[in-house]
C-alpha cells in the first residue's frame, strides 16, 4: 500500500540552528512529493514539491528538500531556523490519481 | 487571484444532525478535493470532484457525501453526525483532475465540533 511516514512527531531546535525533517515514502513507482506547513488554526501552505529532475528542490521561506530514491526519502531542510517557522509540517505523496497521502506530521518547536 | 475559500469557518452541531460545508476553489481550478484532519488519524482524503463528477473517494462511510456545481464550487455533507466527526475539514483545489503533477492549494478549513 502507498504510504508516507514522518518518523519524528516532535522536534525542538534553537533559533538560528539548522533543521532537518524526515520523510519516507512507500510507493510502487516514484511518487510526486510535497511538503506543506500548517500554522495553528490555518490551512496547509505548500513549501515545495518534487516531480522529477533535479533531486534537490528549493521552496519558499528558505526551505529545500532532497529526494533520495535509494533511501525512499524526501527530507526537508533549512540552514537557519526562525521563531516564525514553528508550525506543523506535513510530507505528502501522490501517485497516479492525484490523491494526496499525508504523513502524520512533525511539530516543530523553536527555542529562543 | 483569490485563494480557496471555505464557509463557514466554525460549526457546532449535535449528534444526529447533518451539516453542509462549502468550498469555493481558486478561479479557473476545476478540481476540488476534501480532506478530514483529526488529531488521531491525521489528514485523510475524503473525495475529489472534477467537472461535477466524483473522481476519487476515500475510505469513509456513506454518511459523507459531496457534490460539485457547474461553477466548480463544492459542498460536502455529513449526515447523522457522530462525535468522531469532529475535525477540521480542508478543501483543496487544483487546475485539473487526476494529474499527479497538479499542486493542490488548500483553504483555511472548517472546524466542525459535534457535541
Amino acid at each position: 500500500a502507498q504510504s508516507v511516514t514522518q518518523p519524528d512527531i516532535h522536534i525542538t531546535v534553537s533559533e538560528g540552528a539548522s533543521l532537518e525533517l524526515r520523510c519516507n515514502y512507500s510507493y510502487g513507482a516514484t511518487p510526486y512529493l510535497f511538503w506543506y506547513v500548517q500554522s495553528p488554526g490555518q490551512g496547509l501552505q505548500l513549501l515545495l514539491k518534487y516531480f522529477s529532475g533535479d533531486t534537490l528542490v528549493q521552496g519558499i521561506k528558505g526551505f529545500e528538500a532532497e529526494f533520495k530514491r535509494s533511501q525512499s526519502s524526501f527530507n526537508l531542510r533549512k540552514p537557519s531556523v526562525h521563531w516564525s517557522d514553528a508550525a506543523e509540517y506535513y510530507c505528502a505523496g501522490s501517485g497516479n490519481t492525484g490523491k494526496l497521502i499525508f504523513g502524520q506530521g512533525t511539530t516543530l518547536q523553536v527555542k529562543p | 487571484k483569490a485563494g480557496v475559500t471555505q464557509t463557514p469557518r466554525y460549526l457546532i452541531k449535535t449528534r444526529g444532525q447533518q451539516v453542509t460545508l462549502s468550498c469555493s476553489p481558486i478561479s479557473g481550478h476545476r478540481s476540488v478535493s476534501w480532506y478530514q484532519q483529526t488529531p488521531g488519524q491525521g489528514l485523510q482524503f475524503l473525495f475529489e470532484y472534477f467537472s461535477e463528477t466524483q473522481r476519487n473517494k476515500g475510505n469513509f462511510p456513506g454518511r459523507f457525501s459531496g457534490r460539485q456545481f457547474s461553477n466548480s464550487r463544492s459542498e460536502m455533507n455529513v449526515s447523522t453526525l457522530e462525535l468522531g466527526d469532529s475535525a477540521l475539514y480542508l478543501c483543496a483545489s487544483s487546475p485539473t483532475s487526476g494529474r499527479s503533477t497538479d499542486t493542490q492549494y488548500f483553504g483555511p478549513g472548517t472546524r466542525l465540533t459535534v457535541l
